[in-house]
Order: structure tokens, then C-alpha cells, then sequence
């Protein structure tokens, strides 16, 4: 089975500067994706970014990149120029091919705070 | 026009009651998901149905029966509520085909159903 570990439950970072949030994952599996989801208070989850395993090229999205290390199983999420509406729940998330359905294993969360 | 949609969006009923949360996506995605997150955030897959047929079932109490009318809806209902349910529940859904196919892997999420049960 997969696991996903996000080390650090809370964080905060100072407007305009720039944040890494870290996260690695277990799995046995070689084709893959990972993403980044947010939650904010809204409580609706939004797509941040995603990373395809076979990709060596790390994947970004505006102000967001991660940092993807296959043989480390690692996949940090870099936001840059934080701004208030940064602050969220971020979740980690690996997802698995398993026949149709794309079955999502989630990390339990950095909770990120950007300060005025 | 939303995405993925369900209703309510807050839940609150007693303990032993039945109740049933709707989702409905207009994006014309073959699967289908619930997920739940508990009180400490924490979000777990529960069931996934591809073109209205069961291919996800993790390891939910037999109280929990989802119905697919169709590949538009997903409803989930709960029989015999009990206190450890509350929680927040998301449906989602996705196209099917080739996970390796560009967007395909990407899940929408609802706004979520927060159940409170007392």
C-alpha cells in the first residue's frame, strides 16, 4: 500500500517571500502522479499542481514548482511570492492506476499561514 | 456553472437517523469518488464507481451503500448514523481512459458535505 508523510502539520511564511513545503511518499509502483491540493477555509480542494512520475522535469504552475526526487521519493511543493490567499491546508497526494479508477492516497497536511 | 456539485452542504441529525448526501458533476467524467475527511483533516478514499459500476470499495461499515443512477450522479447514504461519521464528505470525479493520457488524472472535487451527527 502507499503512504504519504507530510512532515510538517503547520508553517507560516512572511508575504512576498518563499516557502517549501515537503512531503514523501512510499510505494512500490513506478508509474505514478503526484499532486498538490489546497484547502482553504472555503473547504473546497484545489488542484495546485501535478507531477508525472516518468517526467523527470519538474512540473510548475505560476508561482508553484515542485521538487521531484524519484529515488528519494520525495516531491516538495515551492511557492513563491506567498500572498494571503496562499494561506491554506496543502495536502500531498499520490495517485495509482488501478484498472479505471485513479485512486488518490492524501498526506494529513501542512496547514500554511502567510503573515502581512 | 459548477463542476461537481453536492447537496446539502451541511448536515446535522441525530444518531440513528438515515440520511443521504447528492452529487452531481456536468463534466461528463466516466468515475466517480467518495472521500472522507475526518476531524483532524485527514482524507480517505471510500468508494469509486466507473459508468455507474463499483471498482473502488475500501473498508467502509456496510451502513455506507452508494447509488449511481447514472455516471452524472453518485448519492451516498448512510444507515444507522452513528457519532464517529461526522465528518466531512467529498465527492469527486474524473474522466476515464489511459491514466498516462494528459488530464485525465486529474480528480474535481465538490465544495464538500460537512455531517454533523449528534
Amino acid at each position: 500500500a502507499q503512504t504519504v508523510t507530510q512532515s510538517q502539520p503547520e508553517m507560516s511564511v512572511q508575504e512576498a517571500e518563499t516557502v517549501t513545503l515537503s512531503c514523501t511518499y512510499d510505494t512500490s509502483e513506478n508509474n505514478y502522479y503526484l499532486f498538490w491540493y489546497k484547502q482553504p477555509p472555503s473547504r473546497q480542494m484545489i488542484l495546485v499542481i501535478r507531477q508525472e512520475a516518468y517526467k523527470q522535469q519538474n512540473a510548475t504552475e505560476n508561482r508553484f514548482s515542485v521538487n521531484f526526487q524519484k529515488a528519494a521519493k520525495s516531491f516538495s511543493l515551492k511557492i513563491s511570492d506567498s500572498q494571503l490567499g496562499d494561506t491554506a491546508m496543502y495536502f500531498c497526494a499520490f495517485m495509482k492506476h488501478t484498472g479505471s479508477a485513479r485512486q488518490l492516497t492524501f498526506g494529513s497536511g501542512t496547514q500554511l499561514t502567510v503573515l502581512p | 456553472d459548477t463542476a461537481v456539485s453536492q447537496t446539502p452542504k451541511y448536515l446535522v441529525t441525530q444518531m440513528g437517523n438515515d440520511k443521504s448526501i447528492k452529487c452531481e458533476q456536468n463534466l461528463g467524467h466516466d468515475t466517480m469518488y467518495w472521500y472522507k475527511q475526518d476531524s483532524k483533516k485527514f482524507l480517505k478514499i471510500m468508494f469509486s464507481y466507473n459508468n455507474k459500476e463499483l471498482i473502488i470499495n475500501e473498508t467502509v461499515p456496510n451502513r455506507f451503500s452508494p447509488k449511481s443512477p447514472d455516471k452524472a450522479h453518485l448519492n451516498l447514504h448512510i444507515n444507522s448514523l452513528e457519532l464517529g461519521d461526522s465528518a466531512v464528505y467529498f465527492c469527486a470525479s474524473s474522466p476515464s481512459g489511459s491514466l498516462w493520457s494528459g488530464t485525465k488524472n486529474i480528480q474535481y472535487f465538490g465544495a464538500g458535505t460537512r455531517l454533523s451527527v449528534l
